[in-house]
């Protein structure tokens, strides 16, 4: 079965710089690969996905890059506010089914 | 509107008890979840259920049974609870079984003691 690993677990960076998430899996037929940001206390909610047929996807200040060669995949964040504070799960799929989330990575962005 | 609502959002109860939470889902998906998020804070499938039937069902003890009466409901019931059920259950649904984007409730945090 798939295995998602992530680091680091725990990421520390001062308000403004960038923050870099990465990911790995182990099934090469997953093809849908999306970020869910969990604030304390709360649900987890997706903020950004990419499909294996993508390279990289932007939105504002987050974006992602995928190589599917090597199997991994990263979220970046610029300009890291404090409100962007919280845990970050990546998670892979195969056609939407079964997904396996990583171990997550708890950001703070010290002001 | 609470798209994925599930109940109760806290529940503290003694080893040995039998609870139950419940979800509900107003989006009109096909497919709901039931995960587990432990103290580490590891998202575990536990259950998956496409039009009221049983697609996945992980390595979980048999103490926890779902139910799911129709597709906008996935209720969890769990039997003799041990202090090592601890952890939120989140609720969660997609529009298909490969409808890409989960939606998830707001869990439900299960102390046992």
């Amino acid at each position: 079965g798939e295995n998602v690993e992530q680091h680091p677990s725990t990421l520390s960076v001062q308000e403004g710089d960038s923050a870099v998430i990465k990911c790995t899996y182990s099934d090469s037929a997953s093809n849908y690969f999306p970020w869910y940001k969990q604030e304390l206390g709360k649900r987890p909610q997706l903020i950004i996905d990419i499909r294996s047929n993508v390279g990289e996807k932007k939105d504002q200040r987050i974006a992602v890059t995928l190589n599917k060669t090597a199997k991994h995949f990263s979220l970046h964040i610029t300009e890291t506010q404090p409100e962007d504070s919280a845990v970050y799960f990546c998670a892979a799929s195969r056609n939407g089914q079964n997904f396996v989330f990583g171990p997550g990575t708890r950001l703070s962005v010290l002001p | 509107d609470t798209a994925v609502s599930q109940t109760p959002k806290y529940l503290v109860t003694q080893m040995g008890n039998d609870k139950s939470i419940k979800c509900e889902q107003n989006l009109g998906h096909d497919t709901m979840y039931w995960y587990k998020q432990d103290s580490k804070k590891f998202l575990k499938i536990m259950f998956s259920y496409n039009n009221k039937e049983l697609i996945i069902n992980e390595t979980v003890p048999n103490r926890f049974s779902p139910k799911s009466p129709d597709k906008a409901h996935l209720n969890l019931h769990i039997n003799s609870l041990e202090l090592g059920d601890s952890a939120v259950y989140f609720c969660a649904s997609s529009q298909s079984f490969s409808g890409n984007t989960i939606y998830f409730g707001e869990g439900s945090w299960l102390t046992v003691v």
